[in-house]
C-alpha cells in the first residue's frame, strides 16, 4: 500500500531552467508535507514543507504547491542548478507532523549545463 | 551535519547473524526514528521512539527490535539475517518545538549481508 507516490523515477532538466517534480498521496489524512533533498552517501536533508491548511510555500528558489483536491503536490526549482542534482523525496504525516513520515520512493533530478 | 550520528557507517555481515546499529539524536531531541531504505526504493519507516517508550511501529520483521535507552541513543538490532536486509539503515531525530515536523536525518548505515 503506497501511500505517497512519485512516479518519476528520473528528471533531466537543463541549467536555469525550471525542475517540476511531482507527487501524489492517496491518504486523506495527511495534513503535512515535506520535500528532502538527498545526496550519495548523506542522509536526507529537509528542503521545504507545506500545512495543508496552505496552496504554496516559497523559499528562494524552491516552491512547493499542494492541490489538496487532487491529492497532489509539487516542488519546483527555478533556476535550476548543478548542483540540485540529487534524489528528492516526497514525504506526508498526518496529525500536524508529529507522527511518522511516509515517504515516496524518491526522483533523481539530473541538471546539466 | 544534521547532529544525528550513526555508527557503524558500513557493516558487512553474512546471513544467520546479528547486527547492532547505533543512533544518537541531536541534542535535546527526543525522538528517534529509524528507516530503511533498500536499493531505488524509498525510505520505509521502521519504528518510532519517544524519550524511551515506543510510539508506532512501521513494516518492521519480527527479526528486528530496537530501543532508545534513558540518554536518549537508540540502537536497532537485526537479527537472523539474510541476503535481502541489505539496505542502508537511517536514523532520525525530531525537534519538541511546536511548530516543525522536520526530521533531522543521521549519515545511515550502509548494511551487506553475504
Amino acid at each position: 500500500d503506497q501511500q505517497v507516490k512519485q512516479n518519476s523515477p528520473s528528471l533531466s532538466v537543463q541549467e536555469g531552467r525550471i525542475s517540476i517534480l511531482n507527487c501524489d498521496y492517496t491518504n486523506s489524512m495527511f495534513d503535512y508535507f515535506l520535500w528532502y533533498k538527498k545526496y550519495p552517501a548523506e542522509g536526507p536533508t529537509f528542503l521545504i514543507s507545506i500545512s495543508s491548511i496552505k496552496d504554496k510555500n516559497e523559499d528562494g528558489r524552491f516552491t512547493v504547491f499542494l492541490n489538496k483536491s487532487a491529492k497532489h503536490l509539487s516542488l519546483h526549482i527555478v533556476p535550476s542548478q548543478p548542483g540540485d542534482s540529487a534524489v528528492y523525496f516526497c514525504a506526508a504525516s498526518a496529525s500536524g507532523g508529529y507522527n511518522k513520515l511516509i515517504f515516496g520512493a524518491g526522483t533523481r533530478l539530473a541538471v546539466h549545463p | 551535519d544534521s547532529g544525528v550520528t550513526q555508527t557503524p557507517k558500513h557493516l558487512i555481515t553474512a546471513t544467520g547473524q546479528r547486527v547492532t546499529l547505533r543512533c544518537s539524536p541531536r541534542s535535546g531531541d527526543l525522538s528517534v526514528y529509524w528507516y530503511q531504505q533498500s536499493l531505488d526504493q524509498g525510505l520505509q519507516f521502521l519504528i518510532h521512539y519517544y524519550n524511551g517508550e515506543e510510539r508506532a511501529k512501521g513494516n518492521i520483521l519480527e527479526r528486528f527490535s530496537a530501543q532508545q535507552f534513558p540518554d536518549l541513543h537508540s540502537e536497532l538490532n537485526l537479527s537472523s539475517l539474510e541476503l535481502g536486509d541489505s539496505a542502508l539503515y537511517f536514523c532520525a531525530s525530531r525537534g519538541s518545538g511546536a511548530n516543525t515536523g522536520e526530521l533531522f536525518f543521521g549519515e545511515g548505515s550502509r548494511l551487506t549481508v553475504l
